[in-house]
């Protein structure tokens, strides 16, 4: 079976600090890894994600994510927050055997201070 | 890039009457269409999944009679909820996967923008 655990529930930065949200999963197969942005009444947006490719791999808006096997983990970091950033943040592991059917991670929401 | 619609984007019905919300891609065809249920707060939750032309498969504890998904094309999946109450108000999101040569090398999903369900 399939899941993913975001570690933190509400992560808060200040503007122009550095964000991490952290995100490990539990998989049988070498899994598929994606972060998604959701903005309040908004849907998702794709941030980035990882396909057995390159372990670091860039996103958008300046995201990237870095797939660790021995940890399993793919955290999520940006090097300077900007105000845009505060949204809900999931982590989303893909169940190739199961129709590539997604699951969601609990969450993240973020909170940036001026 | 790839689109999804949905539509209504927010509806407001009375407990007893039944709600469609559709679910449209707009620049690509889906085979495969995927609803959603996401309460306040928390995180998303999937329903059923819609394939074109065949049944919905509903996952563990969704009453498939009470939530009615219809994939007649491959642009178009509905999701009607039946004798809605209360406790179905929730913020129902769809997801395509775009039919395209490279469908399962990614399975990447594009999401609508949710629907706003509030059961009076």
């Amino acid at each position: 079976a399939q899941s993913v655990t975001q570690l933190d529930s509400h992560v808060s930065v200040s503007e122009g600090t550095p964000v991490l949200l952290r995100c490990n999963y539990s998989s049988s197969y070498s899994p598929s890894l994606f972060w998604y942005v959701q903005h309040p009444n908004k849907g998702l947006q794709l941030l980035l994600k990882y396909t057995s490719a390159a372990t670091l791999v860039k996103g958008i808006n300046g995201f990237e994510a870095e797939f660790k096997k021995s940890e399993t983990s793919f955290h999520l970091t940006k090097p300077s927050a900007h105000m845009s950033d505060a949204a809900e943040y999931f982590c989303v592991v893909m169940r190739e055997a199961a129709g590539n059917k997604l699951t969601f991670g609990g969450g993240t929401r973020v909170l940036v201070k001026p | 890039g790839a689109v999804v619609s949905q539509h209504p984007s927010w509806v407001i019905c009375k407990s007893g009457t039944s709600v469609k919300i559709e679910c449209r891609s707009l620049d690509f065809q889906a085979t495969t269409m995927f609803w959603y249920r996401q309460f306040p707060k928390q995180s998303l939750m999937l329903m059923a999944t819609s394939n074109e032309g065949s049944k919905a498969t509903y996952e563990q504890g969704v009453e498939k009679d009470k939530f009615l998904i219809n994939h007649a094309s491959l642009t178009l999946s509905t999701l009607t909820v039946t004798s809605a109450h209360p406790e179905d108000s929730s913020f129902y999101i769809c997801s395509a996967r775009d039919r395209s040569p490279n469908y399962g090398l990614a399975g990447e999903q594009y999401f609508g923008p949710g629907t706003r369900l509030t059961v009076t």
